[in-house]
């Protein structure tokens, strides 16, 4: 089983409104990935957990919050939002090997978030 | 720094034809490539992977990509295309970060277009 799942599947928030996106594996991976996407473009790295902690932070803007509560889940926190925030956000994870760069991400199929 | 570069925005193919969507990289070290695959308003499925050995890898779905390490190339093909192969196609490289999972650098995409 493969299967990374998010919820929800679509979202529309104002700017002034406090909103989560969830992610959810039970392979027994202990690294998770959020990444955006926008219309036609390639995902691009926001956050890196390993082993329930942040390890990598892509420079995004503190409107964009992440929690790992556990080695299952993965949330992202979203306050005050503009626009252009507008975008598809995917979920990742992966192993973590003795080969650290070799594992395969499982990405889940996204949360389409139109902010208004 | 680690890149890939997909020359071409969109490929188109008849059904049963062979198809080629190229890729080519720049990595310092040894290369982590990775096909994925997006259908319309869904996340990505990995296809395959190079991480070491034969040249040749296999991967889901009849597809199969060619590691070539003089021209920095690993092309994804496929024998005979189907109408349902019609997706947009991303080449990844995985990156290298010192202390952490190393995210997924993407391509900037080719849109698989086969016709009946």
């Amino acid at each position: 089983d493969t299967e990374v799942t998010q919820t929800p599947k679509h979202l529309v928030m104002g700017m002034t409104n406090k909103k989560s996106l969830k992610c959810e594996q039970h392979m027994g991976h202990r690294a998770m990935y959020w990444y955006k996407q926008k219309a036609k473009k390639p995902p691009e790295l926001m956050f890196v957990y390993s082993y329930e902690k942040l390890s990598i932070n892509e420079s995004v803007p503190s409107r964009f919050s992440p929690e790992c509560p556990n080695s299952s889940l993965l949330n992202l926190h979203l306050h005050a939002l503009q626009p252009e925030d507008s975008a598809l956000y995917l979920c990742a994870s992966s192993q973590i090997g003795a080969g650290l760069y070799q594992e395969t991400q499982y990405f889940g199929p996204g949360t389409r978030l139109l902010v208004l | 720094a680690q890149s890939v570069a997909q020359p071409e925005d969109q490929v188109n193919v008849a059904e049963g034809n062979p198809l080629t969507v190229k890729c080519t990289y720049s990595v310092s070290g040894n290369p982590y490539l990775f096909w994925y695959v997006q259908y319309p308003n869904r996340g990505l499925q990995f296809l395959l992977k190079y991480i070491t050995g034969d040249n040749l890898v296999k991967g889901s779905y009849g597809f199969e990509a060619e590691f070539n390490k003089s021209q920095t190339s690993f092309h994804l093909k496929k024998p005979s295309a189907l109408v349902s192969d019609s997706a947009l196609y991303f080449c990844a490289v995985r990156a290298l970060r010192l202390g952490s999972q190393g995210n997924l650098i993407f391509g900037k995409g080719t849109k698989l277009s086969v016709k009946p």
